[in-house]
């Protein structure tokens, strides 16, 4: 079975540009879940969203956005890019069963650079 | 605020010797507690995670963690240290409602082993 897949895996932009990044979780996972990883940093959690709705939101500016669609998979939308945006983005996916530590599955990320 | 703390971002073992990365976390309330591993260019996998059901926790590739209430720590050790263990090793927690798995990561601890 194929694990959380992101696309694209590397990606250049400039500073004040628009970026979507993508996820598709593992399938019959209904939740998906978005991190930043800045270099030499641990994750911070980005979003939450089960079933189309957003369960969760962490401390990011409103340039931040996301949504998942009907086949639960997701997409970030990052506006007006800074270079202190460039990060590791990482997706990942449970059942979404509200068990609280219900195993997270990662993607590999995309790797982004703002220049 | 909550938070995770891992105590030393690199650390260097022999191979065949014990790994001990620590994690403590500040929270008047047990939460749950992981502990992922990240390969080069590779996203996050689970290690372990601490359940309530039994403080000693074993995990995948010979890894255990001891939790702690008293000392709100959940270090992670593994016995003899083998080459391919080199990685980023990444402390979390969770304080989850229902439905909101969101995970609080520590900044991680580099593990190198030397020949």
């Amino acid at each position: 079975d194929a694990g959380v897949t992101q696309s694209p895996t590397h990606l250049i932009k400039t500073r004040g540009q628009h970026v979507t990044l993508r996820c598709s979780p593992i399938s019959g996972h209904k939740s998906v879940s978005w991190y930043q990883q800045v270099l030499g940093q641990g994750p911070q959690f980005i979003f939450q969203y089960y079933e189309k709705e957003e369960r969760g939101r962490g401390n990011f500016p409103d340039r931040f956005s996301a949504r998942q669609f009907p086949n639960y998979s997701s997409e970030l939308n990052v506006n007006a890019l800074l270079l202190g945006d460039s990060a590791l983005y990482l997706c990942a996916s449970n059942g979404g069963t509200g068990v609280a530590n219900e195993k997270l599955f990662f993607g590999s990320g995309t790797q982004l650079s703002v220049l | 605020a909550q938070s995770v703390t891992q105590l030393g971002s690199h650390v260097s073992v022999s191979e065949g010797a014990l790994v001990l990365l620590r994690c403590n976390y500040s929270s008047s309330v047990p939460p749950y507690l992981f502990w992922y591993v990240q390969y080069p260019n590779q996203g996050l996998q689970l290690l372990l995670k601490y359940t309530s059901a039994a403080t000693l926790v074993k995990g995948i590739n010979g890894f255990e963690a001891e939790f702690k209430k008293s000392e709100t720590s959940f270090h992670l050790t593994k016995p003899s240290a083998h080459m391919s263990d080199a990685a980023e090793y990444f402390c979390a927690v969770s304080w989850a409602n229902f439905g909101n798995e969101k995970l609080t990561f520590g900044t991680g601890t580099r593990l190198t082993i030397i020949p």
